[in-house]
């Protein structure tokens, strides 16, 4: 089983809302990622969690907060989006960061929140 | 820097035989991915190679020479279904690059009936 889970599908909200995305995975990986991907782009990563601790943040705007709750699931608070954070965005996960297992390291992606920020 | 090259677009008939390359200079290299994106859904793994050569699986086959930077995807006897964006991945291998994937900008694949 390679599912990762996120909610809500699509989410549409206002420029002052607070909003959270969700992720979650049962596999017991312990690497988790957040990206953003635009129409015709390839997915740009956000922040990575190894082992429940930030590990990577890429300069990724403070309205953006990742939060790692527990090894299975990862959140993303959003609040005073801009219309150009509008976009998919993808969680995905896998067995560890360092990909010293080879394919074992495999990242799995979920099925992406469509954010529109109006 | 990390640079990752492919195709933007690619056309193609069903049954037919497609190639899909990607070039790529990296500071270092621990495996590359193909992955497979229909419009608006998520990429899906296809294939992993970190040592040269063919790896096969069922009508898709990833190609890798890491002397020369340069892999393929290829596809057999295509159908429909394969219309898709095809996202090449370079994995870093040290640093502030380990596990990230490095993404092409992906090669939108339509294929005709």
């Amino acid at each position: 089983d390679t599912e990762v889970t996120q909610t809500p599908k699509h989410l549409v909200m206002g420029m002052t809302n607070k909003k959270s995305l969700k992720c979650e995975q049962h596999m017991g990986h312990r690497a988790m990622y957040w990206y953003k991907q635009k129409a015709k782009k390839p997915p740009e990563l956000m922040f990575v969690y190894s082992y429940e601790k930030l590990s990577i943040n890429e300069s990724v705007p403070s309205r953006f907060s990742p939060e790692c709750p527990n090894s299975s699931l990862l959140n993303l608070h959003l609040h005073a989006l801009q219309p150009e954070d509008s976009a998919l965005y993808l969680c995905a996960s896998s067995q560890d960061r360092a990909g010293s297992s080879g394919v074992t390291d495999t990242q799995y992606f979920g099925p992406g929140t469509r954010l529109t920020v109006l | 820097g990390q640079n990752i090259d492919q195709p933007t677009e690619m056309t193609a008939t069903e049954g037919a035989i497609v190639q899909i390359n990607c070039t790529y200079q990296t500071s270092g290299f621990n495996g590359l991915f193909w992955y497979q994106q229909h419009a608006g859904e998520a990429p899906t793994f296809l294939s992993y190679n970190v040592l040269d050569g063919l790896e096969e699986k069922g009508r898709f086959s990833s190609f890798l020479s890491r002397s020369k930077g340069y892999s393929y995807l290829l596809l057999k006897e295509l159908q429909m279904k394969d219309s898709a964006s095809y996202l090449c991945a370079v994995r870093g291998d040290r640093g502030s690059t380990l596990g990230r994937l490095y993404f092409g900008r992906g090669t939108q694949l339509t294929v005709w009936p």
